[in-house]
């Protein structure tokens, strides 16, 4: 089975403080997508990434940088966190751009705390 | 543009009681259709897929779904519902082509709570 790994189950941060999310992919899917998904607005897209090195904004990028340095690993970057930013993120991976009609596997999600 | 319109936040039925989750979507292009479910503490995990061919579309523990062209529909149901169904549900939208190639729209998600 495919398993999509996030680095942390849940994280504390300070605001201002620079965040790390990371990703981690082993089934050399193609692409890449971080989710942030809050209450009573479901999930919605960050950023997303179909190649090394190649990013995507999706609906809500502000605040929000990503890098894929390594097919398997894509990282959330938040520059300066703010409270705003307390949320769940759902990092997940699917085969690749033309097969849109494939699932996406699903990590179990890191939810962050902004103090 | 592609939406989606989950009727209901929150969804309670009994144990062995039917159910039924609407969803609606808004596509200008053929559709690709997903349900996914979300336990606690856990990441999604697919239920069912609607691309291309028979509307009626069964899945993993007892869910089907029927895709209405006509009603812009893609409802999930279960004929009896069981204490471990209790979990959140979203319904999703793609496509494979326009601007939004690759990208999933979910919608808001509804939660279903099992009384036994």
């Amino acid at each position: 089975d495919v398993k999509v790994t996030q680095s942390s189950r849940y994280l504390v941060k300070r605001t201002g403080e620079k965040v790390f999310l990371e990703c981690v992919q082993d089934m050399d899917h193609e692409n890449m997508f971080w989710y942030r998904q809050d209450p009573g607005l479901g999930l919605r897209l960050i950023y997303f990434s179909y190649d090394v090195k190649m990013k995507e904004k999706g609906d809500i990028p502000e605040g929000y940088s990503v890098s894929r340095e390594k097919k398997e690993r894509f990282s959330l970057i938040l520059e300066s966190a703010s409270t705003n930013q307390t949320s769940m993120y759902l990092c997940a991976s699917s085969f690749n751009l033309a097969a849109t009609n494939e699932k996406l596997f699903f990590g179990s999600g890191t939810q962050l705390s902004v103090l | 543009a592609q939406s989606v319109t989950q009727l209901g936040s929150h969804v309670s039925v009994s144990e062995g009681a039917l159910v039924l989750l609407r969803c609606n979507y808004s596509s200008s292009v053929p559709p690709y259709l997903f349900w996914y479910v979300q336990y606690p503490n856990q990441g999604l995990q697919l239920l069912l897929k609607y691309t291309t061919g028979a509307t009626l579309v069964k899945g993993i523990n007892g869910f089907e779904a029927e895709f209405k062209k006509s009603e812009t529909s893609f409802h999930l149901t279960k004929p009896s519902a069981h204490m471990s169904d209790a979990a959140e549900y979203f319904c999703a939208v793609s496509s494979d082509r326009g601007s939004t190639l690759g990208r999933l729209y979910f919608g808001r998600g509804t939660q279903l709570t099992v009384w036994p």
